[in-house]
């Protein structure tokens, strides 16, 4: 059975940082590419970030490009979101989501998420 | 970037009723059209890719159509565990872009 386990969420100020982790489990890990999705209180689903199987080029959303860093250790079965300079604005759920191939494709899986909220 | 318009944007239907939500983008994206289910409280769940597969475990009630610009889900009969929020998403290119989500409601 496929599992994400999203962590790292929490409260923090604006101009602060936050690592979030997502651990995956019952599924060959490094051959799947993985995002990270986000959803501010009331909001709809917004990507954030994407990395494909291998690691290689990584693709962002215009809203956090050179702020928010995606990385992955296929050793450990984790993808992580690296997040600098946080906004009031990143305040949302953020999940992981398992996508069907090696690279661009659909979302098979979701992660149940975890809570940032950026507020002073 | 490629925008989803999704319409309506919530509607009110009743138990048994057929449901279609249409889903368009800005600019022509093949097939690679999924649709997203997300009721209150809990994380996204796919239920449809290429536009019109069904999920692993998905119920055939759910449908999908389209290519192009202009796709649709059909609910089939609409049944209480299927009042959600539903999402379209295109993975033809990065960004990838959702629609702004069909709220349904009981009526």
């Amino acid at each position: 059975e496929v599992q994400l386990l999203e962590s790292g969420g929490g409260l923090v100020e604006p101009g602060e940082s936050l690592r979030l982790s997502c651990a995956a489990s019952g599924f060959t890990f490094s051959s799947y590419a993985m995002s990270w999705v986000r959803q501010a209180p009331g909001k709809g689903l917004e990507w954030v970030s994407a990395i494909p199987s291998t690691g290689g080029s990584t693709y962002y959303a215009d809203s956090v490009k050179g702020r928010f860093t995606i990385s992955r250790d296929n050793s450990k079965n984790t993808l992580f979101l690296q997040m600098h300079s946080l906004r009031a604005e990143d305040t949302a759920v953020y999940y992981c989501a398992m996508e069907s191939g090696s690279y661009l494709e659909t979302f098979d899986y979701w992660g149940l998420g975890t809570l940032v909220t950026v507020s002073s | 970037d490629i925008q989803m318009t999704q319409s309506p944007s919530s509607l009110s239907a009743s138990v048994g009723d057929r449901v279609t939500i249409t889903c368009r983008a800005s600019q022509g994206i093949s097939k690679y059209l999924a649709w997203i289910q997300q009721k209150p409280g809990k994380a996204p769940k796919s239920l449809i890719y290429a536009a019109s597969s069904l999920q692993s475990g998905v119920p055939s009630k759910f449908s999908g159509s389209g290519s192009g610009t202009d796709f649709t889900l059909t609910i089939s009969s609409l049944q209480p565990e299927d009042f959600a929020t539903y999402y379209c998403q295109q993975y033809k290119t990065y960004p990838l872009t959702f629609g702004g989500g069909t709220r349904v409601e009981i009526k």
